[in-house]
């Protein structure tokens, strides 16, 4: 079972900044928080992870929320070619993918 | 760097037939998934590997599925027989201990 919970979708406005939320109460000591997008007929493609500090990369941020129970992906200016199902998902040894969001950004 | 590789990307075959899936994974990693994604069940884990050895497998539908990684650069996804209802995209996806997954592009696998 998939150990995060996260909204069947979202929408936003291109060039505006888009929070991706993703609760996992349930979360271990040992869990990374890993972040992967899915476009449209591709494979999943790594965003970013974390496990206690937020981090930021060239392609989002992620914000940790102090006791791990939450986290939320941050875009900041969404452009059309972010439209995409959006996975938070627990690491220890393996990965299991719960629906994720999917994501629409409007023009 | 290549990144992962699947092949093929596209596979036809009737039902009862032997379907093989291959990965060759980035160099240098040290754990090797293999996903199954569909529009009713999303990506499932099938198994993965660590060091080439399988350490959960518990995704794997029935004995008729079998994988192998006989080393650090190859694995195999095998199908025997095949049916109807394991038509699916394939994923293959590597990763070195505590970074993200690298995925492949997909092999889509259609039984008719």
């Amino acid at each position: 079972d998939a150990k995060t919970t996260q909204p069947n979708s979202m929408e936003s406005n291109e060039e505006e900044p888009v929070h991706l939320p993703c609760n996992h109460s349930t979360i271990s000591g040992t869990d990374y928080i890993h972040w992967y997008r899915q476009l449209p007929s591709q494979g999943p493609e790594y965003v970013i992870h974390g496990l206690t500090s937020n981090v930021n990369n060239r392609m989002a941020s992620l914000a940790i929320a102090e006791d791990r129970k939450s986290s939320t992906l941050i875009l900041h200016r969404a452009t059309l070619r972010d439209a995409a199902v959006y996975y938070c998902i627990l690491r220890d040894n393996d990965m299991r993918f719960g629906a994720g969001t999917r994501l629409t950004v409007k023009p | 760097d290549a990144g992962v590789i699947q092949s093929p990307r596209h596979e036809v075959t009737e039902m009862g037939q032997e379907v093989t899936l291959r990965c060759k994974p980035i160099s240098g990693h040290d754990y090797l998934f293999w996903y199954r994604q569909t529009m009713m069940r999303g990506l499932e884990l099938l198994i993965y590997f660590n060091n080439n050895v399988p350490i959960d497998d518990s995704g794997m539908p029935e004995d008729r599925f079998s994988a192998k990684m006989p080393n650090a650069s190859f694995s195999t996804l095998k199908i025997q027989p095949s049916e109807p209802r394991d038509s699916a995209v394939y994923f293959c996806a590597s990763s070195l201990t505590g970074f993200g997954y690298t995925f492949g592009s997909g092999t889509r696998l259609t039984v008719v």
